[in-house]
């Protein structure tokens, strides 16, 4: 199984600031099968960045991925009131897939 | 549209069995793997396991090998997930998801368990 560990667990930052996240994994993720996703209170996770770098359909540009091996980063270039949510990564190089325990972003 | 709309809100007492519906539109349903995946409340999110739509081959969680099945009716397009001797810990959101990365998701069902 590959444990996947996010830091921080929580981050508080003001509107226009730049989001770093990190997702460090226990083994190497194969061909960079790494996503981030995005989940509000409530609602379904919604998929932000699949390979580790690709930006999924509909998510602006301000998001992005970066890393490989076992270490990856999500960016948010810009925040937005909007951004405030947990964030979840995931690995998908294993039929048994894993998800990080999440961090949690707060818009001051 | 593409979309998986899945049953509404159970809850059960202890020892019982749920089962929770995942029905796919707006795709070819046997193409594609159907994954579930819950989260207690204020919890992280935790893949139970998969099942190949098309072959029916499923793969469990080590977690909830003993307890779990998943099934799917192709004719319905939809997926099912059971879960048994329920306890209260396993009271949580479950969502199906289905894609390689999970880029589409159902809208989840609470299941308590009191």
């Amino acid at each position: 199984e590959i444990v996947l560990t996010q830091s921080p667990d929580t981050l508080a930052l003001s509107p226009g600031e730049r989001a770093t996240l990190s997702c460090r994994a226990s083994q190497t993720v194969s061909s960079n099968f790494l996503a981030w996703y995005q989940q509000k209170p409530g609602q379904a996770p919604r998929l932000l960045i699949y390979g580790a770098s690709s930006r999924a359909t509909g998510i602006p540009d301000r998001f992005s991925g970066s890393g490989s091996g076992t270490d990856f980063t999500l960016t948010i270039a810009r925040l937005e009131p909007e951004d405030s949510a947990v964030y979840y990564c995931q690995q998908y190089a294993r039929s048994f897939r894993t998800f990080g325990q999440g961090t949690k972003v707060e818009i001051k | 549209q593409v979309q998986l709309v899945q049953s509404g809100a159970e809850v059960r007492k202890p020892g019982a069995s749920v089962k929770v519906s995942c029905k796919a539109s707006g795709y070819t349903f046997i193409s594609h793997a159907i994954h579930w995946v819950r989260q207690a409340p204020g919890q992280r999110l935790e893949w139970m396991g998969w099942i190949n739509a098309g072959t029916g081959n499923t793969e469990y969680s080590q977690k909830f090998q003993d307890r779990v099945t998943f099934t799917r009716d192709t004719s319905a397009s939809t997926a099912y997930m059971e879960l048994s001797n329920l306890r209260s810990e396993d009271t949580a959101l479950y969502f199906c998801a289905s894609g390689l990365a999970f880029d589409l998701w159902g809208q989840g069902t609470m299941v308590t368990v009191s």
